[in-house]
């Protein structure tokens, strides 16, 4: 079975772009989430969404970061503008109803450099 | 916010050792989780604990749910090179349906040679 998918690994940009990351989550979770991971403050949540509505977007740093699910098996993070201090590794987990318990599998990350 | 407290951040062993790892936390959690990351990945589950007092194992592992749902523990038996890694605990606080997880900041495990 495929588990969670992220795109891209890896993404260097300059800061002001525009960047979009991408997940796909394990085909049946219902549940998705998007964390960030900085040397500085470790695993944080940033959003997470159940049957492709957000829940829980108080992790969400500031306006520039924005989140979509159009559908269950597709969603983005874009961050616009980017800065510097966006620069961390991403990460997108999913999860279901497995007889009343809920474990989160994790995407491979992707890693944002803004420079 | 919750903050999880994971102990000890380094361990340096030799292979073969037993490794102990604990977390404790101010708040009561429903689940506590145990991953581990290896370098340039996702974090990999290990063990879910969903009751208190619970004793889970995973092979060699076997982690605890604290009796007053504020800790668990994580054992390793028998340290081999591949355990080499970060482990994290996490904590839900939800008790029906799923919840953002909360992590510990991490034990690096290092196995001297």
């Amino acid at each position: 079975d495929a588990g969670v998918i992220q795109s891209p690994r890896h993404e260097v940009t300059e800061m002001g772009q525009e960047v979009t990351l991408r997940c796909k989550p394990i085909s049946g979770h219902d549940y998705l989430f998007w964390y960030r991971q900085t040397m500085m403050r470790g695993l944080e949540l940033l959003i997470y969404f159940n049957n492709n509505v957000p829940i829980d977007d108080s992790g969400m740093p500031e306006d520039r970061f924005s989140a979509k699910m159009p559908n269950a098996s597709f969603s983005t993070l874009k961050i616009q503008p980017s800065e510097p201090r966006d620069s961390a590794v991403y990460f997108c987990a999913s999860t279901s109803d497995n007889r009343g318990t809920y474990e989160q599998y994790f995407g491979p990350g992707t890693r944002l450099t803004v420079t | 916010g919750q903050q999880l407290n994971q102990s000890p951040q380094s361990m340096f062993i030799q292979e073969g050792e037993d490794v102990s790892m604990n977390c404790t936390s101010s708040s009561i959690f429903n689940t506590w989780l145990w991953y581990k990351q290896d370098p340039g990945e996702g974090p990999v589950l290990l063990i879910a604990l969903y009751k208190a007092g619970e004793l889970t194992s995973n092979g060699r592992l076997t982690a605890q749910f604290g009796i007053t749902r504020k800790d668990s523990f994580l054992n390793i038996s028998a340290s081999i090179p591949s355990d080499v890694g970060i482990y994290f605990c996490a904590g839900q606080l939800s008790g029906g349906g799923a919840d953002g997880l909360t992590f510990g900041k991490g034990t690096h495990l290092i196995i001297q040679p």
